[in-house]
């Protein structure tokens, strides 16, 4: 059973960068599509945006110019990077997986983590 | 980009009734890649729905899905204690593939 769990401050100051972690355990990292995703308060979920196994990565728009997502294959882990964050920022962010099956496309989330709420105040 | 709207807002209910939910995207969903999520407080959102009408595994029968190209519907047809929650729509045509605004069905 595929496992997630994010870590990281549950407080950030405003203009500073936002760091999480999602340690994954119960499966290989390899192959598979790493996400995060956010929900503010009272609002839908945002996907930030993905890092393949190879690296490779994909962001929305929304956030380009000041996110970064990594992945350590030797630890089962992938991380996020949030700068210059503002209090738009608070959210509860998860970590997730999803796949893409080449002839079948992409595949939905299955596997979420439980979420961590990040406050961005002074 | 394809842009997903749910309706309505908040579904109002008594357990037992039936629950009707509606998500329509902007543009045609190749392989109506379209899944529905239920979502409480406190937990990560879980996957009921794939491919417009497949259950995941473990998920009741009283779900189901339906639907194609742009308008899908997700029904609970008997609502229990436990379904009372936030539902989500989301396609998986495109990467970083978007979600509806949700729908709230909460107890009458």
């Amino acid at each position: 059973q595929v496992q997630l769990q994010e870590s990281g401050p549950g407080l950030v100051k405003p203009s500073e960068t936002l760091s999480l972690t999602c340690a994954v355990s119960g499966d290989s990292m390899r192959g598979f599509y790493w996400s995060w995703i956010r929900q503010p308060p009272g609002k839908g979920l945002e996907w930030i945006g993905y890092i393949y196994s190879s690296g490779g990565t994909n962001y929305n728009s929304s956030f380009k110019s000041r996110v970064n997502i990594s992945i350590s294959m030797s630890k089962n882990q992938f991380s996020l990077k949030l700068n210059s964050v503002t209090a738009a920022d608070t959210a509860l962010y998860y970590c997730a997986r999803h796949e893409y099956i080449i002839g079948s496309g992409w595949r939905p989330v299955e596997y979420w983590g439980q979420g961590i709420l990040v406050t961005v105040s002074s | 980009e394809i842009v997903l709207t749910q309706s309505p807002g908040t579904l109002s209910l008594s357990p037992g009734e039936r629950a009707t939910l509606s998500c329509r995207a902007s543009q045609t969903l190749s392989r109506n890649s379209l899944a529905w999520y239920q979502h409480k407080p406190g937990q990560a959102p879980r996957l009921l729905i794939y491919g417009a009408s497949s259950r995941a595994i473990g998920i009741p029968d009283r779900f189901s899905g339906s639907g194609s190209g742009t308008d899908f519907t997700l029904t609970i047809s008997r609502l229990e204690p436990e379904d009372f929650a936030v539902y989500y729509c989301q396609q998986y045509d495109t990467s970083l593939g978007g979600f509806g605004p949700g729908t709230k069905v909460d107890i009458k």
